[in-house]
């Protein structure tokens, strides 16, 4: 069965520093990878996806997330935090007629 | 706009009593999904439909039911048989049709509290 794992609960970071939230996947076959973000009270919001072709994915609100096959990971990334990127964040893996979601990762950027 | 519009935002429900949570979507998806969020946790699928009139169970299912009559419409029951349905839930939707590589599309949730 396909499966991700966010090893992390929260990430603190200084606005304007690098951001990495991790997310490692299983899966068989070809893996379909997404990252979703979530603000209090709101539904999930689509932020990239990973199909095929370049390992770096690039999606909404200047984040993009790395691929690596060998690692089986699959982190979002983002060159300069913002204290409005302050929320919970999801990677989901694709499965048969439906997605597996990680238990999720609350980002604080700090002033 | 398309999108999925969920109502009410907050219900309450007594116990022994059946509420049903209200899941519309104008995005032509084939799929439609309910999660339950609860604090601190992540998303906990209940209940699945790929295409009208069929829906799987989910992880969570027992104390749920739900129906899908129309393309656009995926409604949630909590029945009194959920001893703990204090929970954020949320629907979404996907386009389906075998293409797997489309992401879910979320509505902004149902907020359920025990009176």
């Amino acid at each position: 069965a396909q499966s991700v794992a966010q090893p992390e609960d929260q990430v603190n970071v200084a606005e304007g520093n690098p951001l990495t939230v991790k997310c490692t996947y299983s899966v068989s076959g070809n893996p379909y990878l997404f990252w979703y973000v979530q603000y209090p009270n709101r539904g999930l919001q689509f932020l990239l996806k990973y199909i095929t072709g370049d390992n770096l994915v690039k999606g909404s609100y200047g984040f993009e997330a790395e691929f690596n096959k060998s690692q089986t990971s699959f982190h979002l990334k983002k060159p300069s935090a913002l204290v409005s990127d302050s929320a919970l964040y999801f990677c989901a893996v694709r499965d048969p007629g439906k997605y597996i979601f990680g238990t999720g990762t609350r980002l604080k950027v700090l002033a | 706009d398309g999108g999925i519009t969920q109502s009410p935002k907050y219900l309450f429900r007594k116990e022994g009593q059946n509420v049903t949570l209200s899941c519309e979507q104008n995005l032509n998806h084939d799929a439609m999904y309910w999660y339950r969020q609860d604090p601190g946790q992540g998303l906990r699928l209940i209940y699945y439909s790929q295409i009208v009139n069929d829906f799987q169970k989910g992880d969570i299912a027992e104390g749920y039911s739900v129906s899908r009559e129309k393309k656009e419409s995926f409604p949630l029951t909590v029945t009194s048989a959920q001893k703990n349905p204090t929970a954020f839930y949320l629907c979404a939707s996907s386009i389906g049709q075998g293409l797997h590589n489309q992401p879910q599309h979320f509505g902004d949730g149902t907020r359920l509290s025990i009176l």
